[in-house]
């Protein structure tokens, strides 16, 4: 267990909806990472949140969102659903360090989502 | 496009041997690190290194990092049948708060006993 938890495990789905997939960071770790792993794009981050506020951003489509709350939990909001949006939804965690330490960020993954949309 | 690039895309040895995975990239770093990730599991950090370092050791891998060439290799030596895994070489940007880090397509390594 890493510390890290993930919810759902799997999620099946069908085209046109939205899901919303969570994730509990690491005891201590103010910042929130979600990545998108498929077959044909590999591992593609999306965002990063940073004790509540959004810090990070890559090629994370308009349909998507996310975010993290108080209690540093995060969610990842994925709506109209297609059928490329199946894929493995990874969310990370890590201390961000402060300067002069800052770019050393190790991350810790959860275990994932598995999202097959149909 | 990702930041770093493994080599090669696959990997198939017999226990006892060595491996060795390289990942080149793109742009300047703070420090590459490499993942290990079991089929269908979370990644699972194995390695940092600075870019101002140029070889590091922890138990059985060995990390070897040249910025001249934009380059890095992972040497797993002795491989054992649980080695088996994908291994992603990952670099971030000099971001004070938002380091976000760019994975590779990652290296399928297979150990066969």
């Amino acid at each position: 267990d890493s510390g890290v938890t993930q919810t759902p495990k799997h999620l099946i789905t069908a085209t046109g909806q939205r899901v919303t997939l969570r994730c509990s960071p690491r005891s201590g770790d103010l910042s929130v990472y979600w990545y998108q792993q498929s077959l044909d794009q590999g591992l593609q981050f999306l965002i990063q949140y940073y004790n509540g506020e959004e810090r990070a951003k890559g090629n994370i489509l308009e349909r998507f969102s996310a975010q993290q709350f108080p209690d540093l939990h995060s969610e990842l909001n994925l709506s109209s659903l297609e059928l490329g949006d199946s894929a493995l939804y990874f969310c990370a965690s890590s201390v961000a360090l402060t300067r002069p330490l800052a770019g050393a960020n190790v991350l810790t993954f959860g275990a994932g989502s598995r999202l097959t949309v149909l | 496009s990702q930041q770093g690039e493994e080599d090669p895309q696959a990997l198939s040895i017999q226990e006892g041997e060595n491996a060795t995975m390289n990942c080149s990239y793109k742009t300047s770093i703070n420090n590459l690190q490499w993942y290990r990730q079991n089929s269908g599991r979370g990644l699972v950090h194995l390695i940092l290194i600075r870019s101002n370092e140029r070889e590091k050791h922890s138990g059985r891998l060995r990390v070897t990092l040249d910025t001249s060439k934009k380059s890095s290799s992972l040497l797993i030596t002795a491989s054992r049948a649980a080695d088996t895994a994908s291994y992603f070489c990952a670099t971030d940007g000099n971001m004070e708060y938002g380091n976000k880090l760019v994975f590779g397509a990652g290296t399928i390594l297979r150990v066969k006993s």
